[in-house]
């Protein structure tokens, strides 16, 4: 079966601009679960959806948004921009959000 | 900050030594998984475990949980070149939220 998907894979925005990454999960999979990566700061968690529910959040500001649809794609939004958003996004997939993670091959943003 | 601790931030072993990777988290875990990162590439999940005081094994990889549930280990032995990258545990926090230690970057010296 499919893995996740990401896309765009790498992204060159300049400060002040918005942008809005996607991810479709593996088929069946409900939760959805988003991370910032950067060297400095390992693996931060920034929300999890399922069925369109946003259960979590981590501590992010608030220009970190996003959504889940129907059919369990899921969008991430950063708003306003800054240097210190450059980052690897991965989107994880599962069945629960406790449970083995499938993730994405991540989103590359770089902001300049 | 990061609720579930992970050492050491970096290991270089010549081929053929052993390596860990220790993490613990401040409360108890309901599970703790493990995943790897090759270079360039995203975390694939490699294991979780449930009970206090399990084992795993995967060839050369043995992960234990500890009796409390509050540690986990993860033991390669006698490295290999293809097992360099950054392995990460992670663990339920929070409900709906999967928190990751830190990782620890392996490299292999041929």
């Amino acid at each position: 079966k499919a893995g996740v998907t990401q896309t765009p894979r790498y992204l060159i925005k300049t400060r002040g601009q918005q942008v809005t990454l996607s991810c479709s999960p593996i088929s069946g999979h409900r939760s959805v679960s988003w991370y910032q990566q950067t060297p400095g700061q390992g693996l931060q968690f920034l929300f999890e959806y399922f069925s369109e529910t946003q259960r979590n959040k981590g501590n992010f500001p608030g220009r970190f948004s996003g959504r889940q649809f129907s059919n369990s794609r899921s969008e991430m939004n950063v708003s306003t921009l800054e240097l210190g958003d450059s980052a690897l996004y991965l989107c994880a997939s599962s069945w629960t959000a406790d449970t083995e993670a499938f993730f994405g091959q991540g989103t590359r943003l770089t902001v300049v | 900050g990061q609720q579930v601790m992970q050492i050491p931030q970096y290991q270089h072993v010549q081929e053929g030594e052993d390596f860990t990777t220790y993490c613990n988290s401040s409360t108890t875990l309901s599970n703790i998984q493990w995943y790897k990162q090759r270079p360039g590439g995203h975390p694939v999940f490699l294991i979780q475990l449930v009970k206090s005081g399990e084992v795993k094994k995967q060839k050369r990889l043995t992960f234990q949980f500890g009796e409390a549930k509050k540690n986990s280990s993860l033991h390669i032995t006698a490295t290999q070149t293809t097992d360099v990258g950054t392995y990460f545990c992670a663990g339920p926090k929070g409900g709906n939220k999967l928190v990751f230690g830190a990782g620890t970057i392996l490299r292999v010296k041929s």
